[in-house]
């Protein structure tokens, strides 16, 4: 089955720049969504068919997606970007989330 | 906006059968527009996909969970439901329904419910 690979946990100064990962076998070729999660709340898509954004949801989210990696880019972070972030793709076995990434704002 | 919102019990025993509905408003499950969906986390873990449905019935469902698992759709209420029978602890989770973002089988979710609670315990 396929699988998505983040890291677990990436910690940025508030102003500076947070890339997430996401890994999967030839993943470029898949379309990959990025979604946003609160504590206590449902998660929130962010960027979806690669570096599409939601309205509402500010231009410092954008996503890149080439090779075996796709990644979510936070620019100018912002206190309130402190969440857990996932990725997911639809495969022929169905839909596959990432393990999840926590977005730490130092 | 479309909204969706879990009910069901928040307690189930084992080896008995969890069911879940998600009642969707502002909106129709019977669009051919949109599939729905389950997907669920485990209390500090990371988000699993449980299954999606087509306003016809037609279900797809994850590998892992296929044997135990049924979702439903009920147009009249305006619902779909999960089933998931022969529960154990492992099925203790926030369980949520959400929306695809649009027909085609890759797209995103969007939006989701805010999710309920279920545990497994005797």
């Amino acid at each position: 089955s396929y699988v998505l690979t983040q890291p677990p946990s990436v910690s940025v100064a508030p102003g500076q720049t947070a890339r997430i990962t996401c890994g999967g076998s030839n993943i470029g070729r898949k379309s990959v969504h990025w979604y946003q999660q609160r504590p206590g709340q449902a998660p929130v898509v962010v960027v979806y068919d690669d570096n599409d954004r939601p309205s509402g949801i500010p231009e410092r989210f954008s996503g890149s997606n080439s090779g075996n990696t796709a990644t979510l880019t936070i620019s100018r972070v912002e206190a309130g970007d402190e969440a857990d972030y996932y990725c997911q793709v639809w495969d022929n076995s169905g839909d596959i989330f990432g393990g999840g990434t926590k977005l730490t704002v130092l | 906006q479309v909204q969706l919102q879990e009910s069901g019990p928040g307690l189930v025993k084992p080896s008995e059968t969890l069911s879940l509905t998600c009642s969707v408003s502002r909106g129709s499950v019977y669009s051919s527009s949109y599939y729905w969906a389950w997907i669920r986390q485990p209390p500090g873990k990371g988000l699993e996909w449980i299954g999606t449905i087509y306003y016809t019935g037609s279900a797809s469902y994850n590998p892992s969970l296929r044997s135990r698992v049924t979702i439903s759709v009920d147009t009249s209420k305006n619902q779909f439901s999960l089933n998931l029978r022969s529960v154990t602890a492992a099925d203790t989770a926030v369980y949520y329904c959400a929306r695809r973002g649009t027909i085609a089988p890759q797209s995103w979710f969007d939006p989701w419910g805010q999710g309920t609670l279920v545990t497994v315990s005797s």
